[in-house]
């Protein structure tokens, strides 16, 4: 069973500081996505990280992935108060002997944001 | 492209009711699912589908249904309400198969659901 732990589950960050959350997973995967959710919303795709060494950034946020190690960062520079929200990592796999494809996620991050 | 479209938006039910939720996607994606979100507990997987006419369990399936009879429509039924099914659902929806891997998954607006 293909299971995917985030840590922290909350943070509390101060405005200008760096921060990282962690995403760990079990089985062998080279496919690691982040996702980002407001408060009272849906989630919505950050990052597709798609082999070992991968790096993905966009604006104060950058995602690497170490297959190896089976852990994916995600990494937060000068936090802003834009950034308060919920996020998840999520890994996919395909089951054998069935060929199905799942995709399981992480039990989220909650990120404050303060000044 | 509408994307994902889960209706309703909320609902309260009492213990013992039915109901379907509904969701649809116009991505002609092969890939469908339904999550809940529970507080501290992020997004377990109630059902999939790999494909129209093949469903599966995910990690929570008891007390609920589901059918795939297009590619478009995946709804999830709850047979019995029980309080311990309120929560919030999603629906989402993929391009990735067992054939194609690392694509993004599109998610609908979810359904706040209390059953009371």
């Amino acid at each position: 069973e293909l299971k995917v732990e985030q840590n922290p589950l909350f943070l509390s960050m101060q405005e200008g500081k760096n921060y990282t959350i962690y995403c760990n997973y079990s089985t062998t995967s080279d496919r690691l996505y982040w996702y980002r959710q407001d408060p009272g919303k849906s989630l919505e795709s950050l990052f597709v990280l798609l082999s070992n060494g991968a790096v993905k950034q966009e604006g104060r946020l950058m995602a690497s992935l170490d297959t190896k190690a089976r852990l994916s960062t995600l990494h937060i520079t000068a936090a802003v108060h834009d950034l308060s929200a919920t996020y998840f990592c999520a890994v996919d796999m395909v089951e054998a002997p069935s060929n199905d494809y799942k995709l399981s996620f992480g039990a989220g991050t909650t990120v404050t944001v303060r000044a | 492209n509408a994307g994902v479209t889960q209706t309703p938006k909320f609902q309260v039910l009492k213990t013992g009711q039915s109901m379907t939720l509904q969701c649809a996607q116009d991505m002609n994606h092969e890939y469908m699912s339904w999550y809940r979100q529970d507080p501290g507990m992020g997004l377990r997987l109630i059902h999939y589908s790999v494909g129209a006419g093949i469903t599966d369990q995910g990690e929570v399936p008891n007390g609920y249904n589901v059918s795939r009879s297009t590619t478009e429509d995946f709804p999830l039924r709850l047979l019995s309400a029980a309080p311990s099914q309120t929560s919030v659902y999603f629906c989402a929806s993929s391009y990735s198969s067992f054939v194609v891997l690392g694509t993004e998954a599109f998610f609908g607006q979810g359904t706040r659901l209390t059953v009371v």
